[in-house]
């Protein structure tokens, strides 16, 4: 069935330094794809998406990029903060279909 | 954001009970979902609504029910067919199914 991995599953960087989270998908019509933020017992948050027809996109510090041949797209977090410290999920849509199919989640860990 | 209110925050349910769980929304969407969420896995879909009248199961669905009588209300309800139940249970709402999904902030259901 369509399933999304996500790696790691637990990420500790420094301070300023950047942190990439990566997701494969293996529904080859997927064409949507958000990343949601969720602090500790919160809701998640839609920090970024991308859609198939672009490779890249970006908003300050976060970046996503997607290659649709490989069916990878990934998120890039540039000078983090502690405040970036968080659960991120990655997830993947076809426009049109109900069904968004979620990553298991990356747990951020950012040290002050 | 405040659009999403899901009630209460905490559940606790006795064995052979039915328990339902609070979403509303005032964001005028026509779209609601409720997801599970357990620890380590990304969110799994239960029930989506497109419209009033209207919904479908997701991927696990069993033990589970909604109605959708009114727009901005979606209330999900967990039946003593579901074994395992305890769990974070999100709703979300979106315009239509192509656009980004907006989540609530979650009942945290347990058993007693």
């Amino acid at each position: 069935g369509e399933n999304v991995e996500q790696h790691p599953s637990t990420l500790s960087v420094q301070e300023g330094d950047s942190a990439v989270i990566k997701c494969t998908y293996s529904d080859s019509a997927s064409n949507y794809f958000p990343w949601y933020k969720q602090e500790l017992g919160k809701r998640p948050q839609l920090i970024i998406d991308i859609r198939s027809n672009v490779g890249e996109k970006k908003d300050q510090r976060i970046a996503v990029t997607l290659n649709k041949t490989a069916k990878h797209f990934s998120l890039h977090i540039t000078e983090t903060q502690p405040e970036d410290s968080a659960v991120y999920f990655c997830a993947a849509k076809r426009t049109g279909g109900f069904k968004t199919i979620f990553g298991a989640g990356t747990r951020l860990f950012v040290k002050a | 954001d405040g659009g999403i209110t899901q009630s209460p925050k905490y559940l606790f349910r006795k064995e052979g009970q039915n328990v339902t769980l609070s979403c509303e929304q005032n964001l005028n969407h026509d779209a609601m979902y409720w997801y599970r969420q357990d620890p380590g896995q990304g969110l799994r879909l239960i029930y989506y609504s497109q419209i009033v009248n209207d919904f479908q199961k997701g991927d696990i669905a069993e033990g589970y029910s909604v109605s959708r009588e009114k727009k901005e209300s979606f209330p999900l309800t967990v039946t003593s067919a579901q074994k395992n139940p305890t769990a974070f249970y999100l709703c979300a709402s979106s315009t239509d199914r192509s656009q980004p999904q907006h989540f609530g902030d979650g009942t945290r259901l347990s058993i007693l």
